[in-house]
């Protein structure tokens, strides 16, 4: 089946800092993905959904200019926590989709634990 | 506001029995439901899914019921093995406003050898 990759798969760093999180999909063109945000015991949150060459669509809440997303290529799409701090320390899962004339399903990668000292 | 809830943190079953996995839902407008299963420490991986037009759809052991009146889904697994010991989501979509998939907060499931 289809392949999302993500990395890094844990990442500490300290406030202040800015954090990349990388996802791929690796055999088949993603013109959506879709970047998640998990707490525990919690479900998995939306937070903002990239299309390839253009403008993320980000949900109620979520703050742009904290949470930049990238999405440049039709296999790549990145997610920069900016000026990081402590309560931004979560599980960040990202999700790919095909073309979406045939591939309904989503394709998670294997999420990324962010934490912030 | 959740609109989609697995109202059980956790279930255990024993090994050879059937494990049935519940799911409510809020929005009417939804249509298409997943169940997607995550080992610790990977991504959560896709299942089984139903659209409404159907209520019920089978692939091997894993089964998904969906009542639409109910606004309630589960998912039957039969007979239970140690490797389907996992957490459980279920997810829902609306297609025609966009691909926007809702998850519930998962269930546990441990079976027991």
């Amino acid at each position: 089946g289809a392949v999302v990759s993500q990395h890094p798969s844990w990442v500490i760093c300290k406030s202040g800092t800015s954090v990349k999180i990388e996802c791929r999909s690796l055999d088949f063109q993603a013109t959506t993905m879709f970047w998640y945000r998990q707490f525990p015991k919690q479900s998995l949150m939306l937070m903002a959904t990239s299309n390839e060459g253009s403008k993320a669509t980000y949900e109620q809440g979520v703050e742009k200019d904290k949470f930049l997303i990238n999405h440049a290529s039709l296999t790549l799409s990145t997610l920069t926590v900016t000026s990081a701090h402590p309560e931004d320390s979560s599980f960040y899962i990202c999700s790919a989709q095909g073309d979406g004339t045939a591939n309904e399903k989503l394709f998670f990668g294997s999420g990324t634990q962010l934490s912030v000292l | 506001d959740q609109q989609v809830k697995q109202n059980s943190p956790s279930l255990s079953v024993q090994e050879g029995r059937i494990s049935i996995l519940n799911c409510d839902y809020t929005n009417s407008m939804f249509d298409y439901f997943l169940w997607y299963k995550k080992y610790p420490a990977e991504g959560p991986t896709f299942l089984i899914s139903i659209s409404s037009i159907k209520d019920k759809n089978e692939d091997g052991r894993f089964t998904v019921f969906l009542n639409k009146s109910a606004k309630h889904l589960s998912l039957h697994i039969v007979p239970s093995q140690p490797g389907d010991s996992a957490v459980y989501f279920c997810a829902a979509s609306a297609r025609n406003t966009g691909n926007q998939f809702y998850f519930g907060t998962g269930t546990s499931l441990t079976v027991i050898p």
